[in-house]
């Protein structure tokens, strides 16, 4: 157990809804990552949070929004949704955000798009 | 360009044989930390281990072993023994110091056979 925990597990919505994702990270983590696994792509590097600030930015394309709040939680926001979009979503957190620091990942959410 | 390239798409082996899988990055820094993930079929990420790029010194963590050469920017993973539980796929990624990213190889898909 990562200590990172993501709801809801799966999710099955249809084209064009907006869902939102959340994660708690471990207990002492500042840093907020979210990850989106597809079949085809790996691993690619959505957005970073620390301590409620933006901090990092990869590929997240401008239908998917996220935020850190005061508790340190986050929230992934994915709206429009395309078929393209079915994948499983992954939440990591770390202490700070030093490249030094091994991030812990939840059990992520596999999100169906139908 | 790749930062981590996996070249191993897909490995099979018996029961008890070693294996060992590819790792090599790319980075202009000086400093850097490169880590080892498992993902099991279950679907969560486990954090393996992290190496820094000043310490060479291979590593042994009873059936696992990685090699480190920075001369060939390789950071590769043996299994000795492998186990059926072993199967899963191996994700290797680099992280920067003057980042807070991490770049994710595609990883290698390990199945071994009973």
């Amino acid at each position: 157990d990562s200590g990172v925990t993501q709801t809801p597990k799966h999710l099955i919505t249809a084209t064009g809804q907006r869902v939102t994702l959340r994660c708690s990270p471990r207990s002492g983590d500042l840093s907020v990552y979210w990850y989106q696994q597809s079949l085809d792509q790996g691993l690619q590097f959505l957005i970073q949070y620390y301590n409620g600030e933006e901090r990092a930015k990869g590929n997240i394309l401008e239908r998917f929004s996220a935020q850190q709040f005061p508790d340190l939680h986050s929230e992934l926001n994915l709206s429009s949704l395309e078929l393209g979009d079915s994948a499983l979503y992954f939440c990591a957190s770390s202490v700070g955000f030093q490249g030094y620091q091994p991030q812990h990942f939840g059990d992520g959410t596999r999100l169906s798009i139908l | 360009a790749q930062k981590v390239t996996q070249a191993q798409t897909e490995i099979s082996v018996v029961e008890k044989e070693d294996v060992t899988l590819d790792c090599v990055y790319e980075t202009r820094d000086t400093t850097y930390y490169l880590f080892w993930y498992k993902q099991p079929p279950s679907g969560e990420l486990v954090f393996l281990i992290r190496r820094n790029s000043f310490d060479e010194q291979n590593e042994i963590s009873g059936r696992y072993s990685w090699n480190f050469q920075k001369s060939t920017s390789s950071f590769n993973f043996t299994i000795t023994a492998s186990q059926v539980v072993d199967s899963a796929v191996y994700f290797c990624a680099l992280s920067e110091d003057t980042g807070n990213q991490f770049y994710f190889g595609t990883g290698t898909s390990l199945t071994v056979i009973p």
